[in-house]
């Protein structure tokens, strides 16, 4: 089927690190995506990995890919109260996105 | 360059009415796709266009349709709407399709009263 999984929530304090995990279902995705969305406001592209990639960093933003698993994380170092929102991590099937359920992260001081 | 565009922001229906709702791609792209969110479903394919033709089509019932112009710009059109079409419909560009990056609008929220 095409459902890519991701907890709901996560709650963390200011300053600690975050790890938003997904699994997704496709393994001849070719890119697998991180997406940001606040409230009110359309999706925002945090970052990409290929899929030939094991690892991504982007300043406080690592993702991770295990193909064998078929997992996707997305870890946000330093979470600041700005990175309150919802994040979907997203597989590329058949010319489309496939998004996942989105995990909402809290920031708390 | 500018982002994508989408107009308008807000919309409120009534159940039967119809609908259409623009979206203007980033400078340059020519694939434009349109996806529907709600907290039922999340986020939803509906379609692709690419060069003013449909390459991709999610699945959705006949009352949801759109086009591309010459210019790239994007419509989507929702006939006889019902309660459960209330959603953010976001549209999105790129050069040339997935798998290639898209970059999103900030969507359009139709409300169907």
């Amino acid at each position: 089927g095409e459902d890519v999984e991701q907890s709901l929530f996560l709650s963390v304090r200011e300053g600690d690190s975050s790890v938003i995990n997904c699994t997704y279902t496709d393994s001849s995705s070719t890119y697998l995506y991180w997406y940001k969305q606040e409230p009110g406001a359309g999706l925002q592209l945090l970052t990409y990995i290929f899929s030939n990639m094991d690892m991504k960093q982007d300043q406080r933003l690592t993702v991770l890919l295990n193909k064998k698993d078929k997992h996707l994380s997305l870890r946000i170092a330093d979470t600041q109260t700005g990175d309150s929102a919802i994040y979907f991590c997203a597989e590329t099937s058949t010319d489309k996105l496939i998004f996942g359920t989105g995990t909402r992260l809290q920031v708390f001081p | 360059k500018a982002g994508v565009t989408q107009t308008p922001r807000y919309l409120i229906k009534t159940r039967g009415q119809q609908v259409t709702l623009s979206c203007s791609p980033i400078s340059g792209h020519r694939s434009v796709s349109w996806y529907q969110q709600t907290p039922g479903q999340g986020l939803q394919f509906l379609f692709e266009y690419f060069s003013e033709t449909q390459r991709n089509k999610g699945n959705f019932p006949g009352r949801f349709s759109g086009r591309q112009f010459s210019n790239s710009r994007s419509e989507m059109n929702v006939s006889t709407l019902e309660l459960g079409d209330s959603a953010l419909y976001l549209c999105a560009s790129n050069e040339a399709g997935v798998p290639d990056t898209q970059y999103f609008g900030p969507g359009t929220r139709l409300t169907v009263l």
